[in-house]
């Protein structure tokens, strides 16, 4: 059976200091992969999505990165954090090339930057 | 650019009740999926149901329905004999037809079910 885990689940970290989340999804191949930052009143934000080893597409401009260097990981990345980046954090994957809309979502990582 | 949209930020019912969660959408596109995702405390989310807009007949999952109004762009998830295990966040989430990848998501809505 497939499964994805994104870690830390809690992270606490000072302004201005980089950040590494990451995901691995087991149990598929090529998944589509995604970050989401979840806002307390304003759902779910996607942030980045990959079709592919090193395909990256990102949803709105920010001070965030993602990088998918092998096909089954893919990480959420920042030189120097903001206090805005604060929020809630949630990795993503669906079946390559079917759109029907399922997707299957890790157990989050919440970053409060201070 | 498509928006899904859920006016009511929190919800609350007694355990057996029936309650309907309301959620409007905006798009130009005749091909799409629309879906209710829950997110209990635990904090993982999961599919609850999914409709296709091609598609007249209202979905259903055991407790779980929709109101489908293709016209009105409306899409409500309906829960029957309300249980504590469905508190949760649910979002309303849409995506278009062809080769799309992106899910749009809604505001959420936070039920309570109240023993």
């Amino acid at each position: 059976s497939q499964t994805i885990h994104q870690w830390p689940a809690t992270l606490v970290q000072p302004v201005g200091s980089p950040l590494s989340l990451e995901c691995t999804v087991e149990g598929t191949s090529n998944p589509n992969l995604y970050w989401y930052r979840q806002a307390a009143g304003r759902g779910l934000q996607l942030l980045f999505y990959s079709v592919g080893i090193g395909q990256i597409s990102s949803e709105v401009p920010q001070n965030l990165s993602a990088s998918r260097p092998q096909d089954r990981q893919f990480i959420l990345s920042s030189k120097k954090l903001l206090l805005s980046d604060s929020g809630f954090y949630l990795c993503a994957w669906s079946v390559l090339g079917q759109n029907t809309g399922e997707l299957f979502f890790g157990e989050g990582s919440r970053l409060t930057v201070l | 650019a498509q928006t899904v949209t859920q006016s009511q930020p929190e919800m609350s019912v007694q355990e057996a009740e029936t309650v309907t969660l309301s959620c409007t959408y905006d798009t130009s596109e005749n091909n799409y999926y629309l879906f209710w995702y829950k997110q209990p405390p635990s904090r993982q989310m999961i599919l609850v149901i999914r409709q296709e807009a091609y598609k007249q007949q209202n979905a259903t999952e055991n407790r779980f329905s929709v109101n489908f109004q293709k016209a009105a762009k409306s899409f409500s998830l309906k829960i029957s004999d309300s249980q504590l295990g469905d508190t949760a966040m649910y979002f309303c989430a849409f995506i278009r037809g062809e080769g799309a990848q992106k899910l749009v998501f809604g505001q959420g809505t936070r039920l309570t079910i109240n023993p």
